[in-house]
């Protein structure tokens, strides 16, 4: 079974822009969180989707956003880029409803650089 | 907010021998449960082992295994026979029974020594 998959890997953008990831999860998950990872702030979660609703949103601005669609698939997009939003970006999925009994799987991630 | 610490940045340990991995946590919460996750230099976060806090018994999974104090809100990680493979970020999280929201400490860079 393919695990999750993230597009792209590697983006480079400037300020002010914007940018949407993608995230393919485990066939089969209904779950997705998103995660930002940097070396400062270390891993911190920005929100969860099941069946295309967002059910738990991280302490993050209204810049970053996203959504789910009826495949699992989810999208995270980042509107007016700044620098300090270059990061590593990591999905993960599981399977059910109860997340708190799930494993998560992770992707690979998507590198983010804002110049 | 629940808080999660990994106190080493960095550990090193001898091939075939044993490391131990810290971790404390802080929550007011009486169920939960406890993570640790590996993160080799691919980047792709791998789950090593979880723990539920109403088990009393220390999760084991093979070479893996953790030391669970409760009370003192301590969650600390054992690698016995250390291989080279072991060599990567460890994270220790931390995920309520009741919320979806993990919260992960800083990491502890582990290096196997040949």
């Amino acid at each position: 079974k393919a695990g999750v998959t993230q597009t792209p890997r590697y983006l480079i953008k400037t300020r002010g822009q914007q940018v949407t990831l993608s995230c393919s999860p485990i066939s089969g998950h209904r779950s997705v969180s998103w995660y930002q990872q940097t070396p400062g702030q270390g891993l911190q979660f920005l929100f969860e989707y099941f069946s295309e609703t967002q059910r738990n949103k991280g302490n993050f601005p209204g810049r970053f956003s996203g959504r789910q669609f009826s495949n699992s698939r989810s999208e995270m997009n980042v509107s007016t880029l700044e620098l300090g939003d270059s990061a590593l970006y990591l999905c993960a999925s599981s399977l059910s409803a109860s997340l708190s009994t799930d494993t998560q799987y992770f992707g690979p991630g998507t590198r983010l650089t804002v110049l | 907010a629940q808080t999660v610490t990994q106190s080493q940045p960095e550990m090193s340990v001898q091939e075939a021998e044993t490391v131990t991995l810290s971790c404390t946590y802080d929550t007011s919460e009486s169920d939960y449960y406890l993570f640790w996750y590996k993160q080799p230099p691919s980047r792709q976060m791998i789950l090593v082992i979880r723990q539920e806090a109403y088990k009393q018994q220390n999760a084991t999974e093979n070479r893996f295994s953790v030391n669970f104090q409760k009370a003192a809100k301590s969650f600390s990680l054992k690698i016995s026979d250390s291989q080279l493979g072991d060599a990567a970020m460890y994270f220790c999280a931390y995920r309520s029974a009741t919320g979806n929201q993990f919260y992960f400490g800083t990491g502890t860079s582990l290096t196997v020594i040949p």
